[in-house]
């Protein structure tokens, strides 16, 4: 079974340049959540989806960070314009959410993004 | 106060040692615990699950103290190949959403 599928693994751009990331979660998996993960600050929850709607995005950092969810298989981090602040390891995460149940969520490989 | 608090470490063990990890917990209501391992450069995979009764998957246990709020993870007979970080996982009140916080993470490094 295929696991959740990010692109691109590695990104290097310069400061200033428009940066999407791309997600497709497990297939049946109807939450997605991305992450950013630094030395300093750890693993981030960003922003989340619950059947393709935004749940929560008060982890997004500012307005330069967007995301979006156009349909169950696919979703999109965007930063635009980036900064060198920004590099970090993204990951996105998907589950199976219904009432009652917890579940772990599983991960991507992550976007290592880096800004110059 | 963080909603989960870990130990960063890091622990140092010898090969075959017993290493145990704590993890505290700030709401009470909290349902669901989980232990995630991340290896260096990867992402955080699902080591797992923690219920209520403690469980255990060959050389680990997880243990659950609902009074004292903590979740614990026993290691035994360490090998080379645990070395990584350990998270802890919770699941915060707001509703069932499938949302999960995440502690800092626990850095084992086990040496020959």
């Amino acid at each position: 079974d295929a696991g959740v599928i990010q692109s691109p693994r590695h990104e290097v751009t310069e400061m200033g340049q428009e940066v999407t990331l791309r997600c497709k979660p497990i297939s049946g998996h109807n939450s997605l959540f991305w992450y950013r993960q630094t030395m300093m600050r750890g693993l981030e929850l960003l922003i989340y989806f619950n059947n393709n709607v935004p749940i929560d995005d008060s982890g997004m950092p500012e307005d330069r960070f967007s995301a979006k969810m156009p349909n169950a298989s696919f979703s999109t981090l965007k930063i635009q314009p980036s900064e060198p602040r920004d590099s970090a390891v993204y990951f996105c995460a998907s589950t199976h959410n219904w009432e009652g149940r917890d579940q772990p969520q599983h991960f991507g490989d992550g976007t290592r993004l880096s800004i110059l | 106060r963080k909603e989960v608090e870990q130990d960063p470490g890091p622990f140092n063990v010898p090969e075959g040692a017993t290493v145990a990890f704590n993890c505290t917990y700030s709401n009470s209501a909290s349902q669901s615990f989980f232990w995630y391992r991340q290896d260096c450069r990867k992402e955080p995979k699902l080591l797992m699950s923690v219920y209520s009764s403690g469980n255990e998957d060959g050389r680990f246990t997880a243990q659950l103290n609902r009074a004292s709020q903590y979740i614990s993870l026993l290691i035994r007979d360490s090998k080379l190949s645990d070395s990584a970080t350990y998270l802890c996982v919770v699941t915060p009140v707001s509703g069932n959403t499938g949302k999960l916080i995440f502690g800092q993470g626990t850095t084992l490094q086990v040496k020959p």
